[in-house]
C-alpha cells in the first residue's frame, strides 16, 4: 500500500515568505507526527497529532510555526516569515495509534534563501 | 528528560568485516529504544526496536542490538558488512509512557570499503 508522502518534495522561498508543507499519512493513521531536519544532524521533534488535535505542540521552535489536521488525516506545516536558519528537510510521520512504529515520508527539502 | 548520545559520527568498515554502531541513552521512564537507517535521498527506515521484551533484538538485514540498562546502552551490530549498508544511522528513544514523541541521536555515518 501507499506510504506516507510528503509535497513538495523541495521548496525554495525567499525569506519573510510564507510558506506550506503538507503531509499525507498512510491511510487509517491516526497519529500524526513532524520532525525537522537540519544538515547534519538528526531529526527533531516538532509537533504530533492525535487525530484532530495537536497532542503535543512543545517542540515547535516559535510562533512562526504552527500545524493543523482539520479533518484527521491530511496535515500541512505553514511557516510564516520564513528565515534563513528555517533552512531544513521537514519529515513527517504516522503511525497506526499513539507508542506503535512511526512510518516516515521522504520528506521536504526547504531553502530560504 | 531523555537524550541519546551517538558516539561515533563516522565508522569506515571494510566489506566483510563487524560493524558496530555505539549508543547511549538517557531517560526518566523506562524506555523504548530503536534504530533508523536513513539511506541517501530515502526516508528513514526502522531496523529494530526494544520495548522491554528480550535485551536482544534482532532487526532487519541482518541487525541486531542488545539492550544493557546497567550500561545504559544499546549497541548495533551486523557480524559482516555489504556495501548496502552504507547509510546513516540513528538511535532513538521514545518519549513518555506513550512512546509518542521520539528524541534522535545525532547519526552515524557508515562506510563501506570494498
Amino acid at each position: 500500500g501507499a506510504g506516507v508522502s510528503q509535497t513538495p518534495s523541495n521548496k525554495v522561498t525567499e525569506k519573510g515568505k510564507y510558506v506550506e508543507l503538507r503531509c499525507d499519512p498512510i491511510s487509517g493513521h491516526t497519529a500524526l507526527y513532524w520532525y525537522r531536519q537540519s544538515l547534519g544532524q538528526g531529526p527533531e521533534f516538532l509537533i504530533y497529532f492525535q487525530g484532530t488535535g495537536a497532542a503535543d505542540d512543545s517542540g515547535l521552535p516559535n510562533d512562526r510555526f504552527f500545524a493543523v489536521r482539520p479533518e484527521g488525516s491530511v496535515s500541512t506545516l505553514k511557516i510564516q516569515r520564513t528565515e534563513r536558519g528555517d533552512s531544513a528537510v521537514y519529515l513527517c510521520a504516522s503511525s497506526s495509534q499513539t507508542g506503535t512504529e512511526q512510518y516516515f515520508g521522504p520528506g521536504t527539502r526547504l531553502t530560504v534563501t | 528528560a531523555q537524550s541519546v548520545t551517538q558516539l561515533d559520527s563516522h565508522v569506515s568498515v571494510s566489506e566483510g568485516t563487524p560493524v558496530l554502531l555505539r549508543c547511549n541513552y538517557s531517560s526518566s521512564y523506562s524506555p523504548s529504544l530503536f534504530w533508523y537507517v536513513q539511506h541517501p535521498n530515502k526516508g528513514l527506515q526502522l531496523l529494530l526496536k526494544y520495548t522491554s521484551a528480550a535485551t536482544l533484538v534482532k532487526g532487519i538485514n541482518g541487525f541486531e542490538a542488545e539492550f544493557k540498562k546497567s550500561e545504559t546502552s544499546f549497541h548495533l551490530t551486523k557480524p559482516s558488512a555489504h556495501m548496502s549498508d552504507a547509510a546513516e544511522y540513528f538511535c532513538v528513544v521514545s518519549v513518555g509512557a506513550a512512546g509518542n514523541k521520539l528524541t534522535f541521536g545525532g547519526g552515524t555515518r557508515v562506510l563501506v570499503k570494498p
